[in-house]
C-alpha cells in the first residue's frame, strides 16, 4: 500500500514564527502536492512539484514556500506563521502527473 | 474554481444504493472525472475516475453521460462507514504544463441505520 506520513497530526505555533511541515512518501512517486483545507472552502492547491527541485505555485501560494530535496520529501515553509494559516494541512502524492493522488492524514496547525 | 457542482448533502438508508450525482458542464474532451471521499479526520481517500466510460472498481461505480456533462458515483451497498465528504473532481492543465486537481466542497453524504 501507498503510504504518506506528515510530521505532526497537531501543531500549535506562535505568530512570527518559522514552521516546517514535513511528508514523506514511499512509494518512489514523482508528484508530491501540498494542499490546505477550511471549513467551507474546501481543498485548496498550495504548491505541487513534479520532480526532485521542481516546484510548482497552486491557486494560494502566498505565505508559503515548499522545498523538496530528495524524491521522497517534500517540505511546506511557512516563513513568518499568521493566524490566517491557521487549518488543516495535506499532503499527497502520485506516480505520474495524470495518476490518482494518496493523502496522508493531514495536519491541523493552530497559530496563536 | 472548480469546474464541477454538487448537491451539499444527501441522506441515504443502510444497505441501500446511493447515487451521488456531479455536474460538469464545462468539463474539456481530455479531462479525466475523478471521485474522492473524505472521512472525519482523516485525508481523502481515491475512489475512482473515468474518461468516457463507465467505471467499476470494488468500491464504487461511475456512470458518465454520453455528452459528459455529468456522472453519478454509485455506492451498490451504503454501510455507516461510507458517511464522508464526496469529492466530484476535474483534473485541470497548469500553467506550467502538468495537471492538478481542483477540489470544490464536496457533498456530504449521511448513511442512516
Amino acid at each position: 500500500d501507498v503510504k504518506v506520513t506528515q510530521s505532526s497530526r497537531y501543531l500549535v505555533k506562535r505568530t512570527g514564527e518559522k514552521v516546517f511541515l514535513e511528508c514523506v512518501q514511499d512509494m518512489d512517486h514523482e508528484n508530491m502536492f501540498w494542499y490546505r483545507q477550511d471549513p467551507g472552502l474546501g481543498l485548496r492547491l498550495i504548491y505541487f512539484s513534479y520532480d526532485v527541485k521542481m516546484k510548482e505555485k497552486g491557486d494560494i501560494p502566498e505565505g508559503y514556500s515548499v522545498s523538496r530535496e530528495k524524491k521522497e520529501r517534500f517540505s511546506l515553509i511557512l516563513e513568518s506563521a499568521s493566524t490566517n494559516q491557521t487549518s488543516m494541512y495535506l499532503c499527497a502524492s502520485s506516480p505520474g502527473i495524470y495518476e490518482t493522488q494518496y493523502f496522508g492524514p493531514g495536519t491541523r496547525l493552530l497559530v496563536l | 474554481d472548480a469546474k464541477t457542482t454538487q448537491p451539499p448533502s444527501m441522506d441515504c438508508a443502510e444497505g441501500r444504493a446511493a447515487n451521488l450525482p456531479c455536474n460538469h458542464s464545462t468539463i474539456s474532451g481530455n479531462e479525466y472525472v475523478y471521485w474522492y471521499r473524505q472521512i472525519h479526520s482523516q485525508g481523502p481517500q481515491y475512489i475512482i475516475h473515468g474518461l468516457k466510460n463507465n467505471e467499476t472498481n470494488e468500491m464504487a461505480s461511475l456512470i458518465i453521460t454520453e455528452d459528459r456533462k455529468s456522472s453519478t458515483l454509485i455506492l451498490p451497498h451504503a454501510t455507516l462507514r461510507d458517511t464522508a465528504v464526496y469529492y466530484c473532481i476535474v483534473r485541470v492543465s497548469t500553467q506550467g504544463g502538468s495537471e492538478k486537481l481542483v477540489f470544490g466542497k464536496g457533498m456530504k453524504l449521511t448513511v442512516n441505520p
